[in-house]
């Protein structure tokens, strides 16, 4: 597609409950990043892929969060028994070649409640 | 540690005056800057961007300058209409690392 693309736009889920939340980068774009918003907040880095290197997992908060990436195609970003804290919109991003000084290209993210 | 922030978390302008959304950043080593604008449920959209080796760079009505000496950043928006209304963000790669910056952002709204 021409942009990033996320699904599901909204989810709401129960707590203790596993979320899955895919992510679709801009074809030929090597560089795939998710970030985490809360309400009235900025950004949160939670991990970046770049190529078939071994994936820059940081940012995420705990062991709970995972995210897998399949080649320079598609990621998942899997919470595992969800708590209310992780309630927020998450953003994937990607870019060219994930150099330090290119722009990301941002998708309209997922809003994930959890009750 | 170091991050970008932004001095002012609202600003209201009339529609047709100029804005101004200031930011500073506190890793020297920082030599790539972004300004975001975030309409209410999007993803933050591109704006302008600016290298350490300028100070200024101009775009269709915003203007972004960058002081080194002072770290400090800021975006100009001129004749302000009421789609300009969003939440801003500045944002930089901190020295090493790929992981993009954010400040916590300017909510920018426009009276008609």
């Amino acid at each position: 597609g021409a942009g990033v693309s996320q699904s599901p736009s909204n989810k709401v889920t129960e707590k203790g409950k596993d979320v899955e939340l895919r992510c679709d980068p801009i074809s030929g774009h090597t560089a795939l990043y998710w970030y985490r918003q809360r309400l009235g907040q900025g950004l949160e880095f939670l991990i970046y892929f770049q190529g078939n290197s071994a994936p820059d997992k940081s940012g995420l908060p705990s062991d709970r969060f995972s995210a897998e990436r399949t080649g320079e195609s598609v990621s998942t970003l899997t919470i595992q028994r969800t708590q209310q804290e992780d309630s927020a919109v998450y953003l994937c991003a990607s870019s060219s070649y994930g150099a330090t000084n290119e722009k990301l290209f941002f998708g309209s993210g997922t809003q994930l409640s959890v009750l | 540690g170091e991050s970008v922030g932004l001095h002012l978390p609202t600003l209201s302008v009339q529609e047709g005056d100029n804005s101004i959304i200031n930011c500073a950043y506190s890793n020297s080593a920082s030599d790539y800057f972004i300004w975001y604008k975030q309409e209410s449920g999007k993803g933050p959209q591109f704006i302008i961007d600016i290298r350490s080796n300028m100070d200024k760079r101009q775009g269709q009505r915003v203007t972004v300058l960058l002081n080194k000496t002072v770290k400090h950043l800021s975006l100009q928006i001129a004749a302000t209409q009421p789609g300009d209304s969003a939440v801003y963000f500045c944002a930089d790669f901190g020295a090493g690392s790929y992981q993009l910056t954010f400040g916590k952002g300017t909510k920018l709204s426009v009276i008609p």
